[in-house]
């Protein structure tokens, strides 16, 4: 069976642009969460999707947002990029909520912005 | 001003002996606590969990403590091996809000 699947590893932005980041989570999983880890904060919760939904939302600025389809892949998305949204993107997929049982993560996407 | 990076605690054995990772979590109302490996690189891994009404649960080579009194969390390694060289993350859930410790580096000697 298949990881979770981030998309893309590694991408270099500059300050004021957007980034869209993809995770493909294991198949048959219907919960998706998002994550921040940087060297001054650790590991932060962005948001957690299920059935499409947003279930649960951390405390992260509007620039943040997320999205869930269908098919349970999920995008999130970065607009107006700062300096210190430099950071290990992480993606995590569950069979039901967070909840509930265990994350399954995927290896991240490496975002610089200079 | 300067951003100062957390400072990970560390942890440093000798190969063979027990490993005890602590962990000191946040809201008494959190129900569901996790352990989590993360290798250079990589995503954090599942290790072991254990839900509010336990307060011991052991897995192949770990076991999950949780004192609930205190808030206090421990993660033991029996048998530490060099592969176990990570950064341990405990997490507390409370209603699928999800909160990480800073992590501990365990570095083990051959």
């Amino acid at each position: 069976k298949a990881g979770v699947t981030q998309t893309p590893r590694y991408l270099i932005k500059t300050r004021g642009q957007q980034v869209t980041l993809s995770c493909s989570p294991i198949s048959g999983h219907r919960s998706v969460s998002w994550y921040q880890q940087t060297p001054g904060q650790g590991l932060q919760f962005l948001f957690e999707y299920f059935s499409e939904t947003q279930r649960n939302k951390g405390n992260f600025p509007g620039r943040f947002s997320g999205r869930q389809f269908s098919n349970s892949r999920s995008e999130m998305n970065v607009s107006t990029l700062e300096l210190g949204d430099s950071a290990l993107y992480l993606c995590a997929s569950s069979l039901e909520v967070t909840s509930t049982g265990e994350l399954f993560f995927g290896e991240g996407s490496r975002l610089t912005v200079l | 001003g300067e951003s100062v990076g957390l400072h990970l605690p560390t942890l440093s054995v000798q190969e063979g002996d027990n490993s005890i990772i602590n962990c000191a979590y946040s809201n008494s109302a959190s129900d569901y606590f996790i352990w989590y490996k993360q290798e250079s690189g990589k995503g954090p891994q599942f290790i072991i969990d254990i839900r509010s009404n336990m307060d011991k649960r052991q897995g192949q080579r770990v076991t999950v403590l949780l004192n609930k009194t205190v808030k206090h969390l421990s993660l033991q390694i029996a048998a530490t091996q060099p592969g176990d060289s990570a950064v341990y993350f405990c997490a507390e859930n409370m209603m699928g809000d999800m909160r990480f410790g800073a992590g501990t580096r365990l570095t083990v000697k051959p």
